[in-house]
């Protein structure tokens, strides 16, 4: 049984430019939610989409933004890169109506903006 | 949503039990509390989660105060493979926010 797959695994972006990370969830999932997760932190919730629309957002710029795909799939894309945005990006994917302990989260892409 | 305080690390020895305490007095009667904890170069991945009462699974145990202001994360016998960040997130609607976690150090 297929988990979370993200895509790239790392990648290194310079200042400015643009970079959009994929995600495809585990298999029955339906729901996909992003999180940056800053050096020593705890990961950061960015948004969520289901049925290929952004459910809920947090406390990110509108250089983030999102997309969900038929077939579940997501990407999230960065413009604008700041030193900043460097950080590790999570995708999860869960199921609606949501079970407690639900989440599946991938390992990550780690993006360093230089 | 409401929020949770853990200390921000702690030790343990090898094949020893370890209690990873959590605080949660704002919580509402609808919130899950849920426990995921993240391994060193990987997303997190789910421990245990419960209501009210107190949970056993393969992993771990939940026992939840009475007045479920507290809760504590129970791992019987740790392991070196047990060395993680440990996150205490409290959720009604199953949608997860972090916090900062404790950091679990397990010595040999």
């Amino acid at each position: 049984d297929a988990g979370v797959t993200q895509s790239p695994t790392h990648l290194i972006k310079t200042r400015g430019q643009q970079v959009t990370l994929r995600c495809s969830p585990k298999s029955g999932h339906d729901t996909v939610s992003w999180y940056q997760q800053a050096l020593g932190q705890g990961p950061q919730f960015i948004f969520q989409y289901y049925e290929e629309e952004e459910r809920q957002r947090g406390n990110f710029p509108d250089r983030f933004s999102g997309h969900q795909f038929p077939n579940y799939s997501s990407e999230l894309n960065v413009n604008a890169l700041l030193l900043g945005d460097s950080a590790l990006y999570l995708c999860a994917s869960s199921l609606l109506p949501r079970v407690p302990g639900g989440y599946t989260f991938g390992s990550g892409t780690r993006l360093t903006v230089v | 949503d409401a929020k949770t305080t853990q200390p921000n690390s702690m030790e343990s020895n090898e094949e020893e039990p370890v209690h990873l305490p959590c605080n949660h007095s704002t919580i509402s009667g609808t919130d899950y509390i849920h426990w995921y904890r993240q391994l060193p170069s990987q997303g997190p991945e789910y421990v245990i989660h419960g209501l009210t009462s107190n949970v056993n699974n393969r992993m771990a145990s939940l026992a939840i105060a009475e007045d479920r202001k507290s809760s504590t994360l129970i791992l019987h016998r740790a392991t070196l493979r047990d060395a993680a960040v440990y996150y205490c997130i409290l959720s009604v609607n199953n949608d997860m926010r972090f916090g900062a976690g404790t950091r679990l150090t397990v010595k040999p």
